[in-house]
Formats: structure tokens, C-alpha cells, sequence
């Protein structure tokens, strides 16, 4: 059962472009809802994140989008650059301390 | 303060075998889990421990997983008798209480040959 899915599975964006990742959820229990950004060999680190209260948060070229009724929230990363070629998470809060992630969105941004 | 620590970063072990990880908190840090992370897909969780005590221990984890964090410090993680199945990056986080995020150790992938 997967609770937090994630959409695309890859994703190639050309310099100064717009990635656009997406990520559903079932249980409205979930209260937080962080993005990662993963390189290889390294572990998730933790990039924007968004309580369900707010519709969009900015950080950088980063924007989360939130749509609470839709049970919806996307990332938004404006002018790729190929420095974020890297594989990006979703996740959302259960409880007080566990997070349920996301399959992951390779994303390559072309130079 | 230099992060999450985890050792090794990489282990290769024979089926049947019996492996220990290592992860060593960011001090300041009460809270610590351990993740696993197989090829193409998101961290699981595994445990979560608040100081020494571990609170929280997932079905993923068999009899043959155990985690300890003595005296609230560096966690181990030790898989007995080790199946191909058990090959993944194992992570480790940890955060202050009453924060949200996690800040993820580079992991420790194990693999069983």
C-alpha cells in the first residue's frame, strides 16, 4: 500500500527551464510534508517543506504548491540549473516523528 | 558538529553472515532512525529511538534486525544471519525533539553476495 505517490518517475528539463514533480497522499492524518533532494552516494537532505495550513512556499527557486482538499503538493524548481540533477522525495509526516516517502523523481536538468 | 555519521559506508558480506553499522547522531540530537533504502524507491522506516530508548520498531524489521543506542548517544545496527534480501542503503537521521526534519546520515550500503 503505497500512501505518499509520486509522479514522474524521471524527468529531463533543459537549463533555466521549470521541473514540476507531484505527489498525492491518502491519510489526512499526515502534517507535514518535506521535500528531499538525494545525490548518489549521499543520504536525503532536506530541501522546502510545507504544513497543510499553507497553499505555497517559496524558498529560492524552490516553491512548494499545496492543495489540501485535492491532497496534493508538487515542487516547483524555476531556472534549473544542472546542479540539481538529482533524485527528489516527497514525504509526509505520520504521527510525531515518521516520515512515508515518495518512490523518487530522477530528475536531469540538460546544460 | 560535522553532521550524521555513519560507518562503513559500504559493507559486502556473505549470505548467512552477521553485520553491525554504526551511526553517530549529531550531538545535540535526541532523536535518531534508521531508514532502509532499496534501489529506486524512498527511505523505509525502521526504528526511532528518543534518547536510549527505543520507541518505535517497524514490521520490516525481523528477529533478525536489532538496534541499540546506549546511553543515548551513537546507535548500532546489527542484521544477523544476512539474506540477499537484506541488501539496501541503510540509512540513519536525527533531529532535536519538537522539530520537524530530519537531517540523514550518507548511509551505509550492504550488500550480500
Amino acid at each position: 500500500q503505497q500512501q505518499v505517490k509520486q509522479s514522474p518517475q524521471s524527468l529531463i528539463v533543459q537549463k533555466g527551464g521549470i521541473s514540476i514533480i507531484n505527489c498525492a497522499y491518502e491519510n489526512t492524518a499526515f502534517d507535514y510534508f518535506p521535500w528531499y533532494q538525494q545525490f548518489p552516494g549521499k543520504g536525503p537532505a532536506l530541501l522546502i517543506a510545507i504544513r497543510p495550513d499553507v497553499s505555497e512556499k517559496k524558498e529560492g527557486r524552490f516553491t512548494i504548491s499545496f492543495n489540501k482538499s485535492a491532497k496534493q503538493f508538487s515542487l516547483h524548481i524555476m531556472d534549473s540549473q544542472p546542479g540539481d540533477s538529482a533524485t527528489y522525495f516527497c514525504a509526509a509526516r505520520e504521527g510525531t516523528y515518521k516520515y512515508i516517502f515518495g518512490t523518487g523523481t530522477r530528475l536531469k536538468v540538460l546544460a | 558538529d560535522t553532521g550524521v555519521s555513519q560507518d562503513p559506508r559500504h559493507k559486502i558480506t556473505k549470505r548467512g553472515q552477521n553485520v553491525t553499522f554504526r551511526c553517530d547522531p549529531i550531538s545535540e540530537h535526541n532523536r535518531l532512525y534508521w531508514y532502509r533504502q532499496t534501489l529506486g524507491q524512498g527511505p523505509e522506516f525502521l526504528t526511532y529511538f528518543q534518547n536510549e530508548a527505543q520507541l518505535e520498531k517497524s514490521r520490516l524489521l525481523s528477529d533478525r534486525f536489532s538496534a541499540e543506542r546506549p546511553k543515548g548517544s551513537f546507535s548500532t545496527l546489527e542484521i544477523q544471519r544476512t539474506e540477499q534480501g537484506d541488501s539496501a542503503m541503510y540509512l540513519c537521521a536525527s533531529s532535536p525533539s519538537g522539530t520537524y526534519g530530519y537531517t540523514f546520515g550518507s548511509g551505509t550500503r550492504l550488500t550480500v553476495v
